[in-house]
């Protein structure tokens, strides 16, 4: 157990639709990563939010937006679902000191969305 | 941007025999990389990690890895594999703020 957590566990949209996935990091933790992980697939880097911003973004659309909040846990936005966002959503927690090395990511159980 | 790959996609082999997976990367910068394990129904967990130094480091449950810089790889092994060891295995090379992970290797142990 990381002590990262992730709600809900699972999840059934239609296409169009939005949805809000949460995350809750370990204790100490200051940054929060999300992926999203397709069938048969390595995980893909959606975005990192450190101190309540942005700190890196991957090769996702506009739709997909994100927040963390002053306790360090986050949301993941997607607005205008597609059949293809269909995948787990994984959250990952760290501990970020500027100008260090070595920081190391946690994983949640993950948020198993289907997009019908 | 950082990648990296992963070969043998599937792997089937019986209990006590060895494993060897390999893993390449491609990053410009400092490398930090990690191996982590999916186990069936469990989450993502972080099997070993290398930062510096040593370039041989060992991990939870006797597995090991070998960073070699002139060859982009970080191999991950283990002498001895039992049916538990049954799982995804997953190789990620940090830069920019994120990881960058492989397809993965399924790795299935017979008894």
């Amino acid at each position: 157990e990381t002590g990262v957590t992730q709600s809900p566990t699972h999840l059934i949209k239609t296409r169009g639709q939005q949805v809000t996935l949460r995350c809750s990091s370990q204790s100490g933790h200051n940054t929060v990563s999300w992926y999203q992980q397709a069938l048969g697939q390595g995980p893909q880097f959606i975005f990192q939010y450190y101190r309540e911003e942005e700190n890196g973004r991957g090769n996702f659309p506009p739709r997909f937006s994100g927040l963390q909040f002053p306790n360090y846990s986050s949301e993941l936005n997607v607005n205008a679902l597609e059949l293809d966002d269909s995948a787990l959503y994984l959250c990952a927690s760290s501990y970020l000191a500027r100008g260090k090395l070595g920081e190391t990511q946690y994983f949640g159980p993950g948020t198993r969305l289907l997009v019908l | 941007a950082q990648s990296v790959s992963q070969h043998n996609h599937h792997v089937i082999l019986s209990e006590a025999a060895s494993l060897e997976l390999g893993c390449n990367y491609s990053y410009g910068g400092t490398v930090n990389l990690f191996w982590y394990v999916q186990y069936p129904g469990q989450h993502l967990q972080l099997l070993l990690k290398y930062f510096s130094g040593d370039p041989l480091v060992k991990g939870i449950k006797g597995f090991e890895a070998e960073f070699i810089k002139s060859k982009f790889s970080f191999n991950l092994r283990k002498p001895s594999v039992q049916w538990s060891d049954t799982a995804e295995y997953f190789c990620a090379v940090k830069g920019n703020n994120r990881l960058a992970f492989g397809k993965g290797n399924q790795v299935v142990v017979i008894p």
